[in-house]
């Protein structure tokens, strides 16, 4: 079946502005996951959703930074005011049920601030 | 220190060799650990996923978890150009916080 969709695939903006960037998770999954990975560096843990709600957004980095999954499926990572540190490759992972569940990743938005 | 910590290479090695990556981390609560293989503007896919000391094996993939000494290893035998990619070590504590805690990754070159 289909994996893991983000879109888009490539987002550039400029400093200031507001971005939403998507996520499809596999069908049937009610976990889902945003981590931030920057040049260099592995994924960093952003927020969990179980269902609708956020179980964990301790990743956030700051108020900036918001993401809904309104109907439990389709998530929406917001970011407002953006920053050139805000640079990355914006990942989304899904699993069964959550807790000790493979997650599948999707491929990724490559978010680029100028 | 970082909880997780992973050389980030890059590691070249030639065709056929085995290859060995290691990770060490920092919290003994740690209970779930995974390997992901990351081609190049791609995401992260899952290659092996193991919860207790000792070694699991799938194929030419072999995974290596010492809790005591908090040291985990995942060894590669007859490695293929194919092979070259981001290796990802991720922890999981298995707890209420769900999200995965990974190292920086090791870049891998098998050259042909």
């Amino acid at each position: 079946g289909a994996g893991v969709s983000q879109t888009p695939s490539n987002k550039v903006t400029e400093k200031g502005k507001y971005v939403e960037l998507r996520c499809d998770p596999i069908s049937g999954h009610t976990a889902l996951y945003w981590y931030r990975q920057s040049l260099g560096q592995g994924p960093e843990f952003l927020i969990y959703f179980q269902g609708t709600g956020a179980a964990d957004d301790s990743g956030l980095p700051n108020d900036r930074f918001f993401a809904v999954r309104p109907e439990g499926s389709v998530s929406t990572l917001k970011i407002q005011r953006t920053e050139r540190g805000d640079s990355a490759v914006y990942l989304c992972a899904s699993s069964i049920s959550g807790a000790k569940d493979t997650q599948y990743f999707g491929p990724g938005t490559r978010l680029t601030v100028l | 220190q970082k909880e997780v910590e992973q050389d980030p290479g890059p590691l070249s090695v030639p065709e056929g060799a085995i290859v060995s990556l290691n990770c060490t981390y920092s919290n003994s609560a740690f209970q779930y650990f995974m390997w992901y293989r990351q081609y190049s503007r791609k995401g992260p896919e899952l290659l092996m996923y193991t919860y207790s000391s000792g070694n699991k094996e799938d194929g030419r993939f072999t995974a290596q978890v010492d809790k005591s000494s908090k040291y985990i290893s995942l060894f590669i035998r007859d490695s293929q150009p194919s092979d070259s990619a981001t290796y990802l070590c991720a922890i999981d504590s298995g707890g209420g916080a769900d999200g995965l805690t990974f190292g920086k990754g090791t870049h891998l070159i098998i050259q042909p």
